[in-house]
């Protein structure tokens, strides 16, 4: 079975901190994903990576980092929080085609 | 760019009724179109998908179609269940690849006892 975790269910982060968000696959699957869910807005590529070190750029990467220094860890990085970041972030992986998901990390900018 | 859109973005039926939600896509190279549901507070999750060399795909009660010409796909839940309630996300594989996927805004699907 697979399974992703995130290092957070519930984040509360103050504007202008830097804030990292884990994720975690034990499949050994080379792709990683991160993706911002907003209501009406589905789910929106940040970042993803298709191998260690390797990172490409998804459709909203402005004010995101990521990193993979492991196979199975990729990271979000918020290098200064704005309240528009408020969302719920979600890690995915896959091997192939199928997505798995975390449970998502609900992340709160006051 | 690439992009697919999603209609309707809420839906409400009777249980026992069929449930359409339908989906375009504009790069004519995806092959690979899956479907998530998401339950309230619970992470997405793959529900059926198709792939381009098949017009129609059923598992059970859910069904998929794809129209390549017309960049048009759909999912038809039949005999809807309470437990159907969810939101349902329609996806197409990006063709420059990375197996990335383009999704959908969403479908809030409602089923009323």
């Amino acid at each position: 079975d697979v399974k992703v975790t995130q290092s957070s269910r519930y984040l509360v982060k103050r504007t202008g901190e830097k804030v990292f968000l884990e994720c975690v696959q034990d499949m050994d699957h080379e792709n990683m994903f991160w993706y911002r869910q907003d209501p009406g807005l589905g789910l929106r590529l940040i970042y993803f990576s298709y191998d260690v070190k390797m990172k490409e750029k998804g459709d909203i990467p402005e004010g995101y980092s990521v990193s993979r220094e492991k196979k199975e860890r990729f990271s979000l990085i918020l290098e200064s929080a704005s309240t528009n970041q408020t969302s719920m972030y979600l890690c995915a992986s896959s091997f192939r085609t199928e997505q798995f998901f975390g449970p998502g990390t609900r992340l709160t900018v006051l | 760019g690439e992009n697919v859109e999603q209609h309707p973005s809420t839906l409400s039926v009777q249980e026992g009724d069929s449930a359409v939600i339908k989906c375009t896509y504009s790069d004519s190279a995806s092959n690979y179109f899956p479907w998530y549901k998401q339950e309230l507070g619970k992470r997405p999750q793959l529900i059926i998908d198709i792939r381009s060399n098949v017009g129609e795909k059923k598992d059970q009660r859910i069904a998929v179609t794809l129209n390549k010409t017309a960049k048009h796909f759909s999912l038809h839940i039949t005999e809807t269940q309470p437990e159907d309630s969810a939101v349902y996300f329609c996806a197409a594989l990006f063709s420059g690849g990375y197996n990335k996927l383009i999704f959908g805004a969403g479908t809030r699907l409602a089923v009323h006892p």
